[in-house]
């Protein structure tokens, strides 16, 4: 049984550019969360997405953007790239009708901004 | 405005001893409590997690304790062995928010041989 996977493991980008993350939740789990960590720091919530909608979303400006797929996997976008964005970026999923509560987080993708 | 306040921000303890960690929280509203295991390169991993109804809950050498009164509520590490080495993050959400997790700044813990 996979659990949550993401890609790429790790991503370098410049000021300005454009980044996408993907992650693809555990088998059997419908409900796709993104936290952003930074270093030293707990992760904080950025958006979850549930039934193919983003359902809530924590204190982040809208160049943060997402979609969920069909098959509950997720790609989040983020736009117009800061320095402060360089972070790890972990995804999340749970089942929804199974309570929610319990979260399976992947590996993360660290995102480094030039 | 922090949710969840954890103590200590780093911790060193000595193989076979007790390591503890302390959270506070703000809300109320909060009624799930999970702790979560990092190790570095690694997401981070459910350990053990508790609910309000309960004041203890324990899971081989892990176990929670809350204080609902208090709003706090302490991870205990029995037999501290060098492999839990990692960093620890307490949480907290809300039934009614499924999925929104509130996580603390973190605790390094060091086990010595």
């Amino acid at each position: 049984d996979a659990g949550v996977t993401q890609s790429p493991t790790h991503l370098i980008k410049t000021r300005g550019q454009q980044v996408t993350l993907r992650c693809s939740p555990k088998s059997g789990h419908d409900t796709v969360s993104w936290y952003q960590q930074a270093l030293g720091q707990g992760p904080q919530f950025i958006f979850q997405y549930y039934e193919e909608e983003e359902r809530q979303r924590g204190n982040f400006p809208d160049r943060f953007s997402g979609h969920q797929f069909p098959n509950y996997s997720s790609e989040p976008n983020v736009n117009a790239l800061l320095l402060g964005d360089s972070a790890l970026y972990l995804c999340a999923s749970t089942w929804d009708r199974g309570g929610g509560d319990t979260q399976y987080f992947g590996p993360g993708t660290r995102l480094t901004v030039l | 405005q922090q949710q969840v306040k954890q103590s200590p921000q780093s911790l060193i303890v000595q193989k076979g001893g007790i390591s503890i960690i302390n959270c506070a929280y703000e809300n109320t509203a909060f009624d799930y409590f999970p702790w979560y295991q990092q190790f570095p390169g690694k997401g981070p991993a459910l350990l053990i997690a508790i609910r309000p109804d309960v004041s203890e809950k324990k899971e081989g050498r892990f176990t929670i304790s809350f204080n609902k009164s208090a709003k706090q509520f302490s991870l205990h590490i029995m037999d501290s062995q060098p492999g839990d080495s990692a960093t620890y993050f307490c949480a907290a959400s809300k039934s009614s928010n499924t999925g929104k997790l509130i996580f603390g700044q973190g605790t390094t813990l060091q086990v010595k041989p």
